[in-house]
Order: C-alpha cells, then sequence, then structure tokens
C-alpha cells in the first residue's frame, strides 16, 4: 500500500537560511507526487506537483522538490526562508492512474525565526 | 474567482447531537472530496463525488457519516450520533476534473468541529 512520511513534525530556520521539508513515499508504481502548504486559519494551497515529467519540478513561492527514485524521497526545499514561509506543510502521493485519492503524510510545521 | 468555501467554520456540539457540514465547490469544478484532519495527523480521505456518478464512500468511518451532492453543486456533510472522537477539522476540496491523479484539488478552509 502506498504511504507517506513526512520527517520532522516541526522545523525551524532562521530567515534568509535554506528551508528542507522531508518526504519519503512508499509506492510500487511511479507515483505522482504533490506538496501543499496551509497557512494558518486557510485551506490548503499546491506547491507543487510532480507527474512523471521533469524530476526537478519549482513551485510557486520560490519552491522546488525534486524526484528521486532511487530514493523515494521528494524533498522539498527553498534557498532562502521568509518570515511569510511560515505554515505547514504536507507532502502526498497518488500512485494509481485514473485514482483521485491522495495520501497525505502527517505535516511539517515550519517555524522561521527572525 | 471565489474558491472552494465552507461552513460553518467552526462547530461546538454535545455528544450524541447530529451536525451537517455544508460545501460550497468552485464554479464547475466536477469532483468533490471530503477528508478529515485530526490534531496532528494528516489528511483522512472520506468520500468523493464525481459528476452523477456514484460517489465513492470508502473512507467514512461508520454509517454514522454520510453526505449528499446535488449535480455539480453544494455537499453537505452529515454526522449523526456525534462522538468525541468525531472531533477534527472537516475539508472539502474540489477539481475541474479527477483524470489520472494530477488534477489540482482546492481546498476550502476546513469546519473545525469540536464533540464535547
Amino acid at each position: 500500500a502506498q504511504s507517506v512520511t513526512q520527517l520532522g513534525s516541526h522545523v525551524s530556520v532562521s530567515e534568509g537560511a535554506l528551508v528542507l521539508l522531508r518526504c519519503n513515499y512508499s509506492s510500487s508504481v511511479p507515483p505522482y507526487l504533490f506538496w501543499y502548504v496551509q497557512y494558518p486559519n486557510q485551506g490548503l494551497q499546491l506547491l507543487l506537483k510532480y507527474t512523471s515529467a521533469a524530476t526537478l519540478v519549482k513551485g510557486i513561492n520560490g519552491f522546488e522538490a525534486e524526484f528521486k527514485k532511487s530514493e523515494t524521497s521528494f524533498h522539498l526545499t527553498k534557498p532562502s526562508a521568509h518570515m511569510s514561509d511560515a505554515a505547514e506543510y504536507f507532502c502526498a502521493v497518488s500512485d494509481q492512474p485514473g485514482t483521485y485519492k491522495y495520501i497525505f503524510g502527517t505535516g511539517t510545521r515550519l517555524k522561521v525565526l527572525a | 474567482g471565489a474558491g472552494v468555501s465552507q461552513s460553518p467554520s467552526n462547530k461546538v456540539t454535545e455528544k450524541g447531537k447530529d451536525v451537517e457540514l455544508r460545501c460550497d465547490p468552485i464554479s464547475g469544478h466536477t469532483a468533490l472530496y471530503w477528508y478529515r484532519q485530526r490534531l496532528g495527523q494528516g489528511l483522512e480521505f472520506l468520500i468523493y463525488f464525481q459528476g452523477n456518478s456514484a460517489p465513492d464512500k470508502s473512507g467514512l468511518p461508520s454509517d454514522r457519516f454520510s453526505a449528499e451532492r446535488t449535480g455539480e453543486s453544494v455537499s453537505t456533510l452529515t454526522i449523526q450520533r456525534t462522538q468525541q472522537e468525531d472531533s477534527a477539522v472537516y475539508l472539502c476540496a474540489s477539481s475541474l476534473i479527477a483524470s489520472g491523479g494530477t488534477d489540482t484539488q482546492y481546498f476550502g478552509p476546513g469546519t473545525r468541529l469540536t464533540v464535547l
């Protein structure tokens, strides 16, 4: 069965520092992978998605993620953190063509320190 | 344009009462999804509607949970005889179509349900 693991429920970085949020998936077939962000009191917003095209995916707000099949990973990065990046981030996987069911990770809350 | 809206934003109820949660999808979106987000956990799929097809109810945790959607419009999620373990944020999402797992789901802000 497919699953998603997000390492670190809370991550703190200094403003201007590299952001790295980890996501590992388990899937028997090539997956579709997603990163969503949830700002306080708001719904989830899609940051980026991988759909078997380029392995390096660029998203909104300067975020990007790289699909690494050998490591079954899809880590989210941003070169320089901004205060406005403070939010909760969710990784999700869908590995069945034609399915609409995403499996979500438990989320990582990012804190940006001034 | 308008996004997915949900009401109420917060609901506090007593154990054993019924509650009804509402979702207004983005206009024109044929697919609608309900998820549950318990504290400290990821999103849990509950139910899916696609146009006039029979809904996929495989994620509903018990027969106390039900949902309806008329055509491609509003959906309501009903929880009967609420229990404390039903306390969670209930999220609704919609997408233009559901195709191969690549279609983007747009989420509403959620309804926070607290069962006392």
